[in-house]
């Protein structure tokens, strides 16, 4: 079975500044996909960022990337120079050999 | 608008009545997935489709639940019975997809939250 934890319920952040929201996971598949969608106040989850568990570097998307340790199966977001319109829940999910099976979520609010 | 859509966005009933979500995904999509999400919470899985056929189904889903995708388009959610329990947000998502890839990118709708009085 795979399991994705978000221990972080809530993160604070000023504009511009980077964050790391925390992702840990575990899975037995060999092969698995780690993602980040983001939620807003809409409730449409937006596609943020993906690592394949064989890519050997990690994922970048513009202001967001993935800090992707395999040996201590993380894969904690990286938001650089944040900004007011980054205030949403953000999720972690992985695939495997089953559907994508999503975490709690991080709140995330950015001030100005 | 080429994403996926759901209606309806809202939908209030009283315990004991029958709901009917529909989901429209991404045309050249052919899978398609249901989620529910309940306050603080991720999504969690339900069932998904490929093309028409039902290939997984979730242990979340009831008997009370049904869901049907007849010509392998759109895809409808049927919840009979409604208990209290069933107030969530019904996300329907869709992706292309031939074998099980990790990589596949699922694109979510905007949801159906349901509300059981």
């Amino acid at each position: 079975a795979q399991k994705i934890t978000q221990t972080q319920p809530g993160m604070f952040v000023q504009e511009k500044e980077a964050v790391t929201l925390d992702c840990t996971y575990d899975t037995s598949d060999p092969s698995y996909g780690l993602f980040w969608y983001k939620q807003p106040s809409s409730g449409e989850m937006i596609f943020l960022i993906y690592q394949g568990s064989y890519d050997q570097q990690n994922a970048t998307e513009g202001r967001y990337s993935l800090n992707f340790q395999k040996a201590r199966k993380s894969a904690n977001l990286v938001i650089s120079a944040s900004q007011l319109g980054d205030s949403a829940m953000y999720f972690c999910a992985m695939t495997g050999y089953s559907t994508l099976t999503f975490g709690k979520g991080t709140m995330l609010l950015v001030s100005p | 608008d080429t994403g996926v859509s759901q209606d309806p966005r809202h939908k209030i009933t009283k315990r004991g009545q029958n709901v009917t979500f529909r989901c429209d995904p991404i045309s050249e999509h052919n899978r398609l997935y249901w989620y529910r999400q309940t306050l603080g919470q991720g999504p969690e899985f339900l069932t998904y489709f490929q093309n028409e056929a039902q290939l997984e189904k979730s242990r979340l889903l009831s008997d009370r639940f049904s869901a049907e995708r007849p010509k392998g388009s759109f895809s409808t959610l049927e919840i009979q019975r409604t208990e209290q329990g069933d107030s969530a947000m019904y996300l329907c998502a869709s992706s292309f997809g031939q074998s099980r890839a990790t990589n596949e990118k699922l694109f979510f709708g905007s949801g159906t939250q349901l509300s059981v009085l």
